[in-house]
């Protein structure tokens, strides 16, 4: 079954880097992915689509202090010099035969 | 530029259904799949089901099946997601979302309110 598994809360100070986990079940490993920034009392905006082989194609006017990498089953999500607005849910999106997965989301905080 | 532009907050009681539209722009809407997505206050992303634009054919998440119907009106561009026999635990934030196999761009949201 196609599961994404992401941490619930992750936090980092303003003007640091910080690096989201989304793990692929097992069997999933060649899986891509989409990463998506929810703010507080806004809808969800698409960031990336990140391959298994760590390329990733941005979103229109998404800053460059948003990356993607691979590795295995997991898929990250780093952003540095933290924002005040990066504060947000993050949440990993992946797609199967005839249905879309999300991940649970991880909560971000900015110290 | 790529927009989806979907129907106000509405109110309906338990047992009663209700239907949101989702109006896109800035692209040629019989290309990409529509899905809708919904989102409880306080939870996370919940998907419910895709739709092809072009062709009509659609796929629902097995939780829904038999009370979820996805259309579209091609000649404006308008994708619509109709949810049955509400209850108490359908009130959420409803959302369309364009998918290359990413899903790339969002509507703004549509809260549905069931309330007795």
């Amino acid at each position: 079954q196609l599961v994404l598994t992401q941490s619930p809360s992750a936090s980092a100070s303003l003007g640091a880097s910080v690096k989201l986990t989304c793990t692929l079940s097992s069997g999933h490993s060649s899986y891509a992915i989409a990463w998506h920034q929810q703010q507080p009392e806004k809808g969800p905006r698409y960031l990336m689509k990140l391959n298994s082989d760590g390329s990733h194609s941005k979103g229109d006017g998404i800053p460059d202090r948003f990356s993607g990498s691979s590795s295995g089953a997991e898929r990250y999500l780093t952003i540095s010099s933290l924002q005040s607005e990066d504060e947000a849910d993050y949440y990993c999106q992946t797609w199967g035969t005839g249905s879309v997965v999300f991940g649970g989301g991880t909560k971000l905080t900015v110290l | 530029q790529v927009q989806l532009v979907q129907s106000g907050a509405e109110v309906k009681k338990p047992g009663a259904s209700v239907k949101v539209s989702c109006k896109a722009s800035g692209y040629t809407f019989t290309s990409y799949d529509i899905n809708w997505v919904r989102q409880a206050t306080g939870q996370g992303l919940e998907w419910m089901g895709w739709m092809n634009p072009n062709s009509g054919n659609t796929g629902y998440a097995q939780k829904f099946q038999g009370r979820v119907t996805m259309t579209r009106n091609t000649s404006i561009s308008t994708a619509y997601m109709e949810l049955s026999s509400l209850r108490s635990e359908d009130t959420a934030v409803y959302y369309c979302a364009r998918v290359v196999t990413a899903i790339d761009y969002w509507g703004q949201g549509t809260l549905v309110t069931v309330s007795s």
